[in-house]
Parts: structure tokens; sequence; C-alpha cells
């Protein structure tokens, strides 16, 4: 039971270049989300899946794209980098009682 | 939509003194309040939660109390330890909604 594995780690990205970060739960729930974590602004929600084949966006979305092909992952896209994206980025599953959260991914966009 | 604001941002204390975290919400809908804690370099963990039913909750060292009337609750954490050092974010949410995170606070222990 690995809870929530998130891919890859660390990214570094040229403005323009795209990617995509995985995330996969092996926990069997619904709900999903993407956060970005920046220094003194907390975690601010990108996007959220409430199921297989939903998704929706959240407090910052713009420049991201999410896909919940399966109920299992979620995919958090760049279509054309930015330095703006620098960030760590979390993702998260629902448990009955807050969040269970991924370790993460350090994307730096030079 | 929720807005969660927290204070202090930053917390030094010496151990085995209290600490004392405060946050306040917006949406009066919000019913579900989770602390996290986060060391550095580490993914954020719940550490304690309070639904809005309940006014305080204890575990061990750690306790949260919430006001409804007032929307705003606090984490509580006494006898402080060096490896209490860590970041700490207080959300909140309604129901099976997506959680609001405060912007944490960076809270210090020193020997």
């Amino acid at each position: 039971n690995a809870g929530v594995t998130q891919t890859p780690k660390f990214r570094v990205l040229k403005t323009g270049q795209s990617m995509t970060l995985l995330c996969a739960q092996d926990m069997n729930h619904e709900y999903m989300y993407w956060y970005r974590q920046d220094p003194g602004m907390g975690l601010r929600l990108i996007h959220y899946s409430v199921g297989e084949g939903t998704t929706a966006k959240g407090e910052v979305p713009d420049g991201y794209n999410v896909s919940r092909l399966k109920k299992q992952n979620f995919l958090l896209g760049l279509e054309s980098a930015a330095p703006s994206q620098t960030s760590v980025y979390f993702c998260a599953s629902r448990t009955g009682r807050g969040y269970t959260f991924g370790s993460g991914t350090r994307l730096t966009v030079v | 939509g929720e807005n969660v604001e927290q204070h202090p941002s930053t917390l030094s204390v010496q151990e085995g003194d209290s600490a004392v975290i405060k946050c306040t919400y917006s949406d009066s809908a919000s019913n579900y309040f989770p602390w996290y804690k986060q060391e550095l370099g580490k993914r954020p963990q719940l550490i304690i939660d309070i639904r809005s039913n309940v006014g305080e909750k204890k575990d061990q060292r750690i306790a949260v109390t919430l006001n409804k009337t007032a929307k705003h609750f606090s984490l509580h954490i006494t006898e402080t330890q060096p490896e209490d050092s860590a970041v700490y974010f207080c959300a909140a949410s309604s129901g099976y909604s997506t959680l609001t995170f405060g912007k944490g606070t960076m809270l210090l222990v020193s020997p």
C-alpha cells in the first residue's frame, strides 16, 4: 500500500517546454487534488477531481490542464511552461479525515 | 469562496514553552478544520482535526479549539520540543468540498 505516489520528484524545464506530472493512489479514493506550494503563499489549489472522468478548476488553474481517465491516476499538464510555474507541486487524495499528500514534485522553469 | 487567514507567520519559542497558532475563516458553512505539519522538504501530514459539532479536541501535547460564532480556530502545542519545529498549516472546508489552506506558520523551538 504505497498511498499517494508522485512522479517525477524533480524536474528542470526550459520556458515553453511541456511536461506531465503523474499522481497515482492505491486507496480507491474518489477525490484527488493538485496544489502548488510557494514560499509565503501556503498551498493553493490548481485543479481537482471528484471521480473518474471529472475535473474542476481550483484557485490558480491558468496554464495547467488535468485529466482523470482512470480512478487511480490524476495527471497535471503544463503545455508551455513559464518561470512563474516554478514551484513545488503536491498531489493529494481525500480520505474521511482530510488529505493524504504525495511527496511532491519540485519543478524549476528556467 | 472560503478564505483562511493564519497568524503568526513565524513563531519562536523556547523548549518546554507553549505555542499557539490562530486561524480565521470566512465561510460559515465550513464544518471541517484540519491542521497539517510540514517538516522541511517533506509532505504535509495531518496532525489533528476538528469538526464543527465539537468545541475542543486533544491529542497528547496538541489541542485544537473552535469558536464557530467568531469563525476562528486555534492550535495549541504544550511542552514544545525541538522536533516540533516545522511549518504548520490550518485549513477549512464544508462537507466534501476542497480544503482551503492558510499561508502557514513556521514554528521554531530552540533548545
